[in-house]
């Protein structure tokens, strides 16, 4: 069974902060690694993608890698208001499978 | 342009009865997923389709759930006799070409099976 684990949270950071999510996942063949944002009654948005270990940053998001440990996090810095919202973590395996597998998502709640 | 659309938006219906749901994607759009949600749950892969063809199945729940796709584009979901843990929201997503890099979801379909 290829699992994704993430905290289901609430994680709640005040306005300005840093707010640190995490993933782990079980199958060490996996590929690449994506992060989705989902506000409430909404579909999924891509917000970061991942396929080589360390960081990538992408304005206020970063996402980090660590396959040895089997671990993807997102930061998000500055956090503002309207980045409270479900996050996704999710993850390719690749060898020719063009499926992902989602964790359960965090929720994050910003505070004015 | 316009995104994925999918219809109906929200569909009620009785235990035992059949159901369609429709995906339409990205103009373009050769790769087509099927993703279900539930309560508390993570998004559930169901299908993949590459052009009209469906090279995996593997997320499929049962024999009573089936999907196809005409003309590389259109795709329908049904789900025959239906059961009250089918009821979640059932999301389609496109993605330009082979490869998860660039899914992008539709708005989803709210199934409640009473």
């Amino acid at each position: 069974q290829k699992e994704v684990e993430q905290n289901s949270g609430p994680l709640s950071v005040p306005e300005g902060a840093i707010a640190s999510l995490n993933c782990t996942y079980s199958d060490r063949g996996s590929q690449s690694f994506f992060w989705y944002r989902q506000y409430s009654g909404k579909s999924p948005e891509l917000i970061m993608s991942i396929y080589s270990n360390g960081d990538k940053e992408d304005g206020r998001f970063t996402a980090q890698l660590n396959k040895a440990s089997q671990y993807v996090s997102l930061l998000i810095r500055d956090s503002q208001p309207s980045d409270s919202a479900t996050y996704l973590c999710a993850v390719n395996l690749g060898g020719g499978s063009e499926k992902l597998v989602f964790g359960k998502g965090t929720k994050l709640t910003v505070n004015p | 342009g316009a995104g994925v659309s999918q219809s109906p938006s929200n569909k009620v219906t009785e235990k035992g009865k059949d159901v369609e749901l429709r995906c339409d994607p990205i103009s373009g759009h050769t790769a087509l997923y099927w993703y279900r949600q539930s309560l508390g749950q993570g998004l559930e892969f169901l299908i993949y389709f590459q052009g009209n063809s469906a090279p995996d199945k593997s997320g499929l729940p049962s024999d009573r759930f089936s999907a196809e796709r005409t003309g590389g584009s259109v795709s329908t979901l049904t789900i025959q006799r239906t059961q009250q843990e089918d009821s979640a929201v059932y999301l389609c997503a496109s993605s330009l070409s082979r490869g998860p890099d660039t899914q992008y979801f539709g708005p989803g379909t709210r199934l409640t099976v009473l």
